[in-house]
């Protein structure tokens, strides 16, 4: 069965403060997607990234970091130099190859995160 | 996620009433997902439509909710009997092909259901 789990429910951090969302994944698929979203105060959902299971290389864009690591199911995500514009609800979700399957994204239950001034 | 259009972006109704969301996708794009967000809860998969057609309906309720996507005009999901617990968020994204993991989808601003 396919599982998302994200074990910090709420994280307060003071800005400039480094900070790690944690993502644990299950899936029996060998070809499946990973995701990022970013959900601010105003509701709407953003893309973040998205990462294929073959490629395990860490990714970085700005403050932002991505570390897969298929040995662990996990795709863990790490804010450098925290702003208080980060404040928001993360959350990791999956997607599987199969046909039946694909038209779905499972997603964690999030991540509350609080940047303090 | 610009260009995925959802009204209305709050919407409050009696219990017993019904409730009409409204999705209309990207441009060019034929294949429409709703998903459902109860309050501090990551977001459920509900339904995927293409254009006069249900695809996959596994995620949703049996009773009252029903959605459709016609050949002219957005997609509604509609639900019916209103109760408390269907006050949720719900997201519309849209796709240009068809579901695959891939494929980037593009996620709506949402609507909020509230349910007095």
């Amino acid at each position: 069965a396919q599982k998302v789990t994200q074990a910090q429910t709420e994280i307060s951090v003071v800005e400039k403060e480094d900070v790690t969302l944690d993502c644990v994944y299950e899936t029996r698929d060998t070809t499946y997607y990973l995701f990022w979203y970013k959900q601010p105060p105003s509701g709407e959902l953003v893309f973040l990234i998205r990462r294929n299971s073959f490629d395990e290389q860490n990714e970085i864009s700005g403050r932002y970091s991505w570390n897969f690591q298929k040995s662990t199911s996990s795709f863990n995500f790490t804010i450098t130099a925290s702003q208080v514009v980060d404040s928001a609800v993360y959350f990791c979700a999956l997607s599987e190859a199969g046909y039946s399957s694909a038209s779905k994204i499972i997603f964690g239950s999030g991540t509350r995160l609080s940047i303090r001034p | 996620n610009a260009g995925v259009m959802q009204n209305p972006r709050h919407l409050v109704r009696r219990r017993g009433q019904e409730a009409r969301l409204r999705c209309s996708p990207m441009k060019g794009h034929s294949h429409v997902y709703w998903y459902r967000q109860l309050p501090e809860e990551g977001l459920k998969f509900m339904v995927y439509l293409q254009k006069e057609n249900i695809i996959d309906e596994s995620g949703m309720p049996k009773e009252r909710f029903s959605a459709e996507f016609p050949k002219e005009g957005p997609s509604i999901l509609r639900i019916q009997q209103v109760v408390r617990g269907d006050s949720a968020a719900y997201f519309c994204a849209s796709s240009r092909d068809r579901a695959y993991p891939g494929n980037t989808i593009y996620f709506g601003e949402g609507s909020w259901l509230t349910v007095v």
